[in-house]
């Protein structure tokens, strides 16, 4: 069983950075992307990026280059930093495993606000 | 970019046939997937690769693609049924989803 759970602040001021921790319990985790996918309340999924084991990443060109990535190996963990928030990044930030063409495992979702 | 495409809403009966639709340019080409979210939840992935159930999902889900449409099906749906489906794939590097269809069992 893969387990996935998204942690980190959940009221951001507009212009910082939302900053974001997945911890993963799998036993192999460095041979899978990891990614973050969000919900805007009233919205519908947004996949944010993917970050491999080894580092290579993939983001959504729609962030214009807002979203950074990374990964921890001797922690079973990925981060996701996303800078310049407003408003329209409100929303519930999931984490969860690709395997093959499909996102096979998902984390329960933590709910970010961006207000002053 | 590329775009999916989805009705925002399907209704069906209970015990009848349930069919969502995800279009989008040369989709058959791609692999699609499907994801069942239901309220105050995470995803499921109900259906990877157009037509490939994962472990645990039941049969009455099903899945074709074709051309530029993706289908999924779900045959005797349930009042459990009740849910957002999203549609997915691949542009390249970008994992692209379908607008959402609510399903209501009436």
């Amino acid at each position: 069983q893969v387990l996935l759970q998204a942690s980190g602040p959940r009221l951001v001021k507009p212009s910082e950075t939302l900053s974001l921790t997945c911890s993963v319990s799998s036993d192999s985790f460095g041979d899978y992307y990891w990614n973050w996918i969000r919900r805007p309340a009233g919205k519908g999924l947004e996949w944010i990026g993917r970050i491999y084991g080894s580092g290579s990443t993939n983001y959504n060109p729609s962030l214009r280059s807002r979203a950074t990535m990374s990964v921890d190996r001797s922690k079973n963990q990925v981060s996701l930093k996303l800078n310049s928030v407003t408003a329209a990044d409100t929303a519930v930030y999931y984490c969860a495993r690709l395997a093959g063409s499909g996102f096979d495992f998902w984390g329960q979702g933590t709910t970010v606000t961006v207000s002053s | 970019s590329y775009d999916l495409t989805q009705p925002p809403s399907v209704s069906v009966s209970p015990g009848q046939t349930a069919t969502i639709t995800c279009s989008g340019v040369k989709l058959g080409d791609k692999f699609t997937c499907w994801y069942q979210q239901k309220s105050g939840q995470s995803p499921v992935l109900v259906i990877h690769e157009d037509s490939k159930r994962p472990s645990g999902i039941p049969a009455r889900f099903s899945g074709s693609s074709s051309g530029n449409t993706a289908t999924l099906t779900i045959s005797g749906t349930q009042a459990l049924d009740e849910a957002e489906y999203y549609c997915q794939a691949w542009d390249r590097t970008t994992a692209v989803f379908g607008g959402g269809t609510k399903l209501t069992v009436l």
